[in-house]
């Protein structure tokens, strides 16, 4: 399927588990972000990474490790999961093209996730 | 440091009524501004950016106006339908060194229109 998806959708875990959320786009964007959505924060910024093999930090790191060894996919592990992680997460991706084009994210559907 | 701003949280109107969404900001050093839908269960789905430079953008009954001077802007949703039932996140994208532009993102307004 082409766009952006995201697995799993939901996912119940325990505390001191570790957890990996998936991330996988068809259009070749440089840009992909991780964010976390919780009530009453709007969706803060995790992790993004600018091309294959370049990430950096955003707004909320501690916790949370990315890679991305291939420019599709972008995986983020929870290494050692807290109760509050519990939340939605989003991944994103956006080209590097000049232009209103590039500023534009795309969006998956995101993962609810539980720790329990 | 930014903040972005959404008033109302949640609003209630019956079907028909044109209606206004509030985001402000505090730091009007902004590249563009940008407004989204989240509908249950899903993504986000942009529906109008604005260019620092620009007042207002429209698309189809969604008109969106920026006045950064005052950090603030206003998306206006004419005739509402159920349809259109959902949360409405405001973003503002600060200009930052190596081509990266970040998002800094308000909480939302969740909408609700009954017939």
């Amino acid at each position: 399927d082409a766009g952006i998806t995201q697995s799993p959708r939901y996912k119940i875990t325990e505390t001191g588990r570790q957890v990996t959320l998936m991330c996988h786009q068809t259009w070749s964007h440089s840009y992909m972000f991780w964010y976390r959505q919780d009530l009453g924060h709007g969706l803060r910024l995790i992790y993004y990474s600018a091309a294959a093999d370049i990430t950096d930090k955003g707004e909320v790191p501690d916790g949370y490790v990315v890679s991305r060894s291939k420019t599709e996919n972008f995986p983020l592990t929870l290494e050692s999961a807290t109760r509050s992680q519990t939340s939605v997460y989003f991944c994103a991706s956006s080209d590097r093209t000049s232009g209103v084009a590039k500023n534009i994210q795309y969006f998956g559907a995101g993962t609810r996730l539980s720790v329990l | 440091k930014q903040e972005v701003t959404q008033i109302p949280a949640a609003l209630s109107v019956p079907e028909g009524e044109n209606l206004v969404l509030n985001c402000s900001f505090t730091d009007s050093a902004i590249y563009n501004l940008q407004w989204f839908r989240q509908d249950p269960g899903k993504g986000l789905t942009s529906l109008l950016l604005i260019q620092s430079s620009q007042r207002e953008q429209t698309s189809g009954r969604l008109n969106a106006s920026l006045d950064k001077s005052s950090g603030r802007s206003t998306l206006y949703i004419a005739a509402s339908q159920p349809g259109d039932s959902a949360t409405y996140l405001c973003a503002v994208r600060l200009a930052l060194s190596g081509g990266y532009n970040k998002l800094i993102f308000g909480a939302g307004t969740r909408l609700a229109v009954h017939p």
